[in-house]
């Protein structure tokens, strides 16, 4: 069964710095790895999709990369801001549209 | 506007008493599926679809159903609701598994 772990569970960083955020899954036969950003009690938005055949993708001050033979993602935000405070989750994408998620990294900016 | 819509948006009800959650995508995508999120145990898939009239079990799908009649609309059924389903629920859609998947803005259910 595939489990997805998410390291640090908590983190607070000042404002403008550079901050990685790590993912690792146990199973390797993934179509995809996804990450979302959640506020408190809202909706989960859809940050990056990094197909499994994929080795990183970029929006804009983010840069999600995927090591599949190793089982590991990182989320790079780069310049971070306030406005980043949020719980960013990582989802791998299995069989039968399985989509398994980790417990997700709570994040402050601070100004 | 593309989108994912669950209705109700909150919910409080008693032990036993048969309610409905619905979910509907405008998106003409063929997967949908449901998850429950709850403190400490992260997301869970309950039951996913892949198209119309087909339906499987994700990891926590006892007391819940679904069905799928109409592409656009998959709604969650809880028979006799308890306690233990009171949680925040989110229904996603995606074209196709290798796609994102987009998510409802959640339906938090509360049993007593």
């Amino acid at each position: 069964k595939q489990e997805v772990t998410q390291i640090p569970a908590a983190l607070s960083v000042p404002e403008g710095e550079n901050l990685v955020l790590n993912c690792s899954f146990t199973d390797s036969a993934i179509y995809n790895l996804q990450w979302f950003r959640q506020d408190p009690g809202k909706g989960l938005t859809s940050l990056l999709l990094i197909q499994s055949s994929q080795r990183e993708q970029t929006s804009g001050r983010l840069n999600a990369s995927l090591d599949k033979s190793s089982g590991r993602s990182t989320l790079y935000i780069a310049a971070s801001q306030p406005g980043d405070s949020a719980t960013y989750l990582c989802a791998v994408s299995g069989a039968g549209n399985m989509l398994t998620f980790g417990g997700g990294t709570r994040l402050m900016v601070k100004p | 506007e593309a989108q994912v819509t669950q209705n109700p948006r909150y919910l409080i009800t008693v032990t036993g008493k048969k309610l409905t959650v619905t979910c509907s995508q405008n998106m003409n995508h063929e997967y949908m599926s449901w998850y429950r999120q709850d403190p400490g145990l992260g997301l869970r898939q309950i039951y996913y679809s892949m198209n119309v009239e087909v339906t499987d079990k994700g990891d926590v799908p006892e007391g819940y159903k679904v069905s799928r009649k109409e592409k656009r609309n998959f709604p969650l059924i809880l028979e006799s609701p308890s306690p233990n389903q009171t949680s925040l629920y989110f229904c996603a859609s995606s074209p196709d598994r290798a796609y994102e998947q987009y998510f409802g803005p959640g339906t938090r259910l509360t049993v007593t």
